[in-house]
């Protein structure tokens, strides 16, 4: 067990600009979070998949967000036309979701994202 | 909406000494759970202790342990024996079973630790 993966860990890019974040989850871990997290703030859900199909999404996330994961593994994150706002460190977290049992959730190192 | 208050923005603990890390939450759920984690600077989050809220004995985890008020809404965490290690951005998260199951955090203590 390796534990959540993020790349890149740091991204400088341009406003108008697009990125894109990935996300390995814990191998056999069905739920796949991403959260925001600004500089003296807690994280902020922003979307959560279990396994392929993607089921809630944060009215923080705009319609320049888009998040995927296909065949229920790894995710990515993209923001189209990055914003000096979209600046913040980008989580995400996985767990093992069960009917009967709530799993923690496991956090990667984050992507920390700065617009220029 | 769930909402979780962390009322210290800084503590400060001499080391071996003990700190306790406030944090009240507000629902209407009677199934949740409750979990202090810490961010270490430029580090990952990490999980400290969970808390379900069908069990009124107190979860304790080494020399973390928490004081869990259901009726009051209040989770507190208390360090014992503080380490220079434990110097760390600590959140206090909410979750409620069923749904999403997302978590909602509060802003965080800082909490530094001196020789």
């Amino acid at each position: 067990d390796t534990g959540v993966s993020q790349n890149p860990r740091h991204k400088i890019t341009k406003r108008g600009q697009n990125v894109t974040f990935r996300c390995d989850p814990i191998s056999e871990h069905n739920r796949l979070y991403w959260y925001r997290q600004t500089l003296g703030q807690g994280p902020e859900f922003l979307t959560y998949f279990q396994n392929e199909a993607q089921l809630e999404k944060s009215r923080l996330l705009s319609d320049r967000f888009s998040a995927e994961r296909p065949k229920g593994s790894f995710s990515t994150l993209e923001i189209q036309r990055t914003e000096q706002g979209d600046s913040a460190m980008y989580l995400c977290a996985s767990s093992a979701w069960a009917k009967v049992f709530t799993d923690t959730q496991y956090f990667g190192p984050g992507t920390r994202l700065t617009v220029l | 909406a769930q909402t979780v208050t962390q009322s210290q923005p800084e503590m400060s603990v001499q080391e071996a000494e003990t700190v306790t890390l406030s944090c009240t939450y507000d629902t209407s759920e009677s199934d949740y759970y409750l979990f202090w984690y810490k961010q270490p600077p430029s580090r990952q989050m990490i999980l400290v202790i969970r808390q379900e809220a069908y069990k009124q004995q107190n979860a304790t985890e080494n020399r973390f342990s928490v004081n869990f008020q259901k009726a009051a809404k209040s989770f507190s965490l208390k360090i014992s024996d503080s380490q220079l290690g434990d110097a760390a951005m600590y959140f206090c998260a909410f979750l409620t079973q069923g749904g999403s199951e997302k978590l909602v955090f509060g802003k965080g203590t800082k909490l530094t630790v001196n020789p």
